[in-house]
């Protein structure tokens, strides 16, 4: 158990809808990122977040949205959902940047 | 594009022999950290090592970095039926703390 936490593990639901996918980090990390796997993109970096502040964008849809809230935990939105979006959307967190990260379990993404 | 590339894609053993995977990559970077995902399930982390560190240890995995050669290698020693699962490593860059995955290496211990 790396103590990131993520809900809801598996979410279904159908094109163009909107969903907000959660992450609590390890206690203590300030710093959140998301990450997205899918099969023919592999694990790809979508955005950090330092102590509620935005710090790296990776290759992040217009269409995804993310914040940071004070007690620290993270919510990825995404919105207008396509086929294409469905993956494993991965939160990690560390103590500081160039540390250790550790992963969440993920959320399943299935859009129909 | 990835910045760490894993060789080889795919890798099968008997328990009990060593198993390395190798690691390329493009830019400089700070440090290197290789973790290991059973299969669609989360991210575990191994091992991380700096850009002025050679070797590294934890357990049986031994992990080298070749800054020059900008290349890394995770050697899993005696291994297990449990150590069956994908192998990644991933790099921070130079001028940025996100990680950047390879495509992974699949291993299989066979019993």
């Amino acid at each position: 158990d790396s103590g990131v936490t993520q809900t809801p593990k598996h979410l279904i639901t159908a094109t163009g809808q909107r969903v907000t996918l959660r992450c609590s980090p390890r206690s203590g990390d300030l710093s959140v990122y998301w990450y997205q796997q899918s099969l023919d993109q592999g694990l790809q970096f979508l955005i950090q977040y330092y102590n509620g502040e935005e710090r790296a964008k990776g290759n992040i849809l217009e269409r995804f949205s993310a914040q940071q809230f004070p007690d620290l935990h993270s919510e990825l939105n995404l919105s207008s959902l396509e086929l294409g979006d469905s993956a494993l959307y991965f939160c990690a967190s560390s103590a500081e940047r160039g540390y250790e990260q550790y992963f969440g379990p993920g959320t399943r993404l299935t859009v129909t | 594009s990835q910045q760490g590339e894993e060789d080889p894609q795919a890798l099968s053993i008997q328990e009990g022999e060593n198993a390395t995977m190798n690691c390329s990559y493009k830019t400089s970077i700070n440090n290197l950290q290789w973790y290991r995902q059973n299969s669609g399930r989360g991210l575990v982390h191994l091992i991380l090592i700096r850009s002025n560190e050679r070797e590294k240890h934890s357990g049986r995995l031994r992990v080298t970095l070749d800054t020059s050669k900008k290349s890394s290698s995770l050697l899993i020693t005696a291994s297990r039926a449990a150590d069956t699962a994908s192998y990644f490593c991933a790099t921070d860059g130079n001028s940025s703390y996100k990680l950047i995955f390879g495509s992974g290496t699949r291993l299989l211990v066979r019993p």
